[in-house]
């Protein structure tokens, strides 16, 4: 079983420019969350997606915006990159289940952005 | 305020030793709760997870969680210097739709256990 995977691991950018980051989530999984973790803080729910639709979102701004394939990947666009942006960007998966005592979330190793 | 506590530590202690782990939180909407660990530059990884009120043992770890006080604890025994990461809270709402099942997480406490 392939756990949760996530690409680039670094990734360095300047502000204004926007990026893509990927996440290929656990098999059997259709539903993909993303967080961004700031240093030293707990990570923050960015959006949910489950069978490529939006599922939920944090209180992120429209500028982050995603997109899910029916092979259950997952990306991460950030346009109009700011310095507050730079963060470690987590993709987790959950297998969906409708028994919500079961849907547990299983993190990928992050995707550490830089903005300058 | 935020919707979970959690002291950020550093928190040293000697191998060997019980250490104890605590997050507080004011949702009481909050009804699953979990506890992952996070290497330096990793991933969170799932430890502990449990929904009801009570204790859950696996191994050297015993998740606590009391929901009439909003309280919810870790307990390493035994510990390890490979032990030595942050520990992060997480919770979230019950619910049968996906979209309600985020986690909120605490900031994370970051134990050093010492060889």
């Amino acid at each position: 079983e392939t756990g949760v995977t996530q690409s680039p691991t670094h990734l360095i950018k300047t502000r204004g420019q926007q990026v893509t980051l990927r996440c290929s989530s656990q098999s059997g999984h259709n539903t993909v969350s993303w967080y961004q973790q700031a240093l030293g803080q707990g990570p923050q729910f960015i959006f949910q997606y489950y069978r490529e639709e939006e599922n939920g979102r944090g209180n992120f701004p429209p500028r982050f915006s995603g997109l899910q394939f029916p092979n259950y990947s997952s990306e991460l666009n950030v346009n109009a990159l700011e310095l507050d942006d730079s963060a470690l960007y987590l993709c987790a998966s959950s297998p969906g289940l409708a028994g919500p005592s079961t849907d547990t979330q299983y993190f990928g190793p992050g995707t550490r952005l830089t903005v300058l | 305020q935020k919707e979970v506590e959690q002291d950020p530590g550093p928190l040293s202690v000697p191998e060997g030793a019980i250490v104890s782990l605590n997050c507080t939180y004011s949702n009481s909407a909050f009804q699953y709760f979990m506890w992952y660990r996070q290497y330096s530059r990793k991933g969170p990884e799932l430890l502990m997870y449990t929904y009801s009120s009570g204790n859950k043992e696996d191994g050297r770890f015993t998740a606590q969680v009391d929901k009439s006080s909003k309280y919810i604890s870790l307990f390493i025994r035994d510990s390890q210097p490979s032990d030595s990461a942050t520990y992060l809270c997480a919770m979230r709402v019950a619910g049968s739709h996906t979209g309600r099942r985020a986690l909120t997480f605490g900031s994370g406490t970051r134990l050093q256990v010492q060889p």
